[in-house]
């Protein structure tokens, strides 16, 4: 079946330190990646997709790359900002879209 | 603008009472989803709808019911059998169903929290 495991949190890291964020999937076939990032009382929003293998998404700083062969889509980020703290979700479109439990970030000036 | 928007924010629900969270998108999508958010749970889905005047049950779809009489619309009734109904509810929308050849992103509304009192 389809699963999303995500890197459990919550992360607090200082302004303009490194992120990771570790996702990895079990999928039949081959599914689009997703990031969506949720802001405090908000929906999600998508931050970036990958829809097939070693392709790179990338947006307002943050990349994923879609590894076929380790089965991963981990987030990063070269320097985090406080407006970066939210949570984050990895998710695969299946036969259904499969989410992530989350991973809270908290960045700190 | 175009987007999903979800009525109403926050909700009070008495012990046995049926209540129902609107959900509306302008976005000409095909299919909806209903999530619940839990702390440390991530998203559950609860139901979802391909098309109009056709739903199907999610995880979690017990104690919930759906219709879809539009294309616009989708809302869910969180009925009394919901024995833990608290939570974050939120709608969403794609272009297509998942797992189609033409896959996209989920557009998400802003959500309604229902409390029970």
């Amino acid at each position: 079946g389809n699963s999303v495991t995500q890197m459990e949190g919550p992360v607090t890291l200082s302004e303009e330190a490194f992120l990771t964020i570790n996702c990895t999937y079990t999928a039949t076939g081959y599914p689009s990646l997703f990031w969506y990032v949720q802001y405090p009382g908000e929906g999600l929003q998508l931050l970036l997709k990958a829809t097939k293998a070693d392709d790179k998404g990338s947006n307002k700083g943050f990349e994923a790359t879609y590894r076929k062969e380790t089965t991963s889509f981990h987030l990063e980020k070269g320097s985090v900002q406080v407006s970066d703290s939210a949570v984050y979700f990895c998710a695969l479109d299946g036969n259904q879209f499969y989410f992530g439990t989350g991973t809270s970030l908290t960045v700190i000036p | 603008d175009g987007g999903i928007t979800q009525s109403p924010k926050y909700l009070f629900r008495k012990e046995g009472q049926n209540v129902t969270l609107s959900c509306e998108q302008n976005l000409n999508h095909d299919a909806m989803y209903w999530y619940r958010q839990d702390p440390g749970q991530g998203l559950r889905l609860i139901y979802y709808s391909q098309i109009v005047n056709d739903f199907q049950k999610g995880d979690i779809a017990e104690g919930y019911s759906v219709s879809r009489e539009k294309k616009e619309s989708f809302p869910l009734t969180v009925t009394s059998a919901q024995k833990n109904p608290t939570a974050f509810y939120l709608c969403a929308s794609s272009i297509t169903p998942a797992g189609g050849t033409n896959t996209g992103e989920l557009f998400f509304g802003e959500g309604s929290r229902l409390t029970v009192l």
